[in-house]
């Protein structure tokens, strides 16, 4: 099974700023790698699809980047509503596994 | 609007049975695949199973396998998680999410999950 490894778990920042967060797997799964954002007590919500692809209705403040076992996601201008918690997930192999996420908190 | 609506979570003992049900609407049922993600308190998501449009294929995280069985009936656009030997590990809140495909070029490259439900809580405890 093909693990996921995020990076930081915990972030702080400000309002404004811009964050990059790191999600590594075991072995390369090509451009097999989704964003998700959950907000507390909700589902989860699909911001970056195949490594780079916006969902529609995702703000361009979000970015993703990367190929094989490295990528990230990029928050640019940070908005109150964006201080929440963000998984990355693998989808080259089943089964598809998620990172541990990684939680936003504001500064 | 897509809608997907979980049901049948509940408190049942170890070793026990639930059955979870996932109702859809406001698209082709029949044209996606399903997934089941869970969340255990205060943890990460985990991927627990999948299934094709026709249920000719399934699969299972390596932790329910066994015990877990997915289905569909596509008649009724409900999809099913039926959970036996439940153990202390399986709380969680359970998820159904709708799957699509990814292409570049015309090649599968992989899935995501754009709709999701609202979860249905699952509490394994004697």
């Amino acid at each position: 099974d093909i693990q996921m490894t995020q990076s930081p778990s915990f972030l702080s920042a400000y309002v404004g700023d811009r964050v990059t967060i790191t999600c590594r797997a075991s072995q390369s799964i090509g451009s097999s790698l989704n964003w998700y954002q959950q907000k507390p007590e909700k589902a989860p919500k699909v911001l970056i699809f195949a490594a780079s692809s916006l969902q529609s209705g995702v703000p361009s403040r979000f970015a993703g980047s990367g190929s094989g076992t490295d990528f990230t996601l990029t928050i640019n201008n940070l908005q109150p509503e964006d201080f929440v918690t963000y998984f990355c997930q693998q989808s080259y192999s089943v089964p598809y596994s998620f990172g541990q996420g990684t939680r936003l908190e504001i500064k | 609007e897509v809608q997907l609506v979980e049901s049948g979570g509940g408190l049942v003992r170890p070793g026990g049975s639930l059955r979870l049900s996932c109702s859809a609407s406001g698209f082709m049922f029949s044209s996606f695949s399903m997934t089941w993600v869970r969340q255990a308190p205060g943890k990460g998501l985990e991927w627990v199973a999948n299934i094709y449009q026709d249920g000719s294929e399934k699969y299972y995280v390596d932790s329910v396998k066994g015990r877990f069985t997915i289905s569909r009936d596509n008649s009724k656009n409900s999809l099913f998680l039926q959970m036996n030997s439940l153990r202390a590990e399986d709380t969680a809140v359970y998820y159904c999410a709708r799957d699509v495909i990814t292409l570049v070029r015309g090649v599968i490259v992989g899935y995501y999950l754009d709709y999701w439900g609202q979860g249905t809580v699952v509490t394994v405890a004697s």
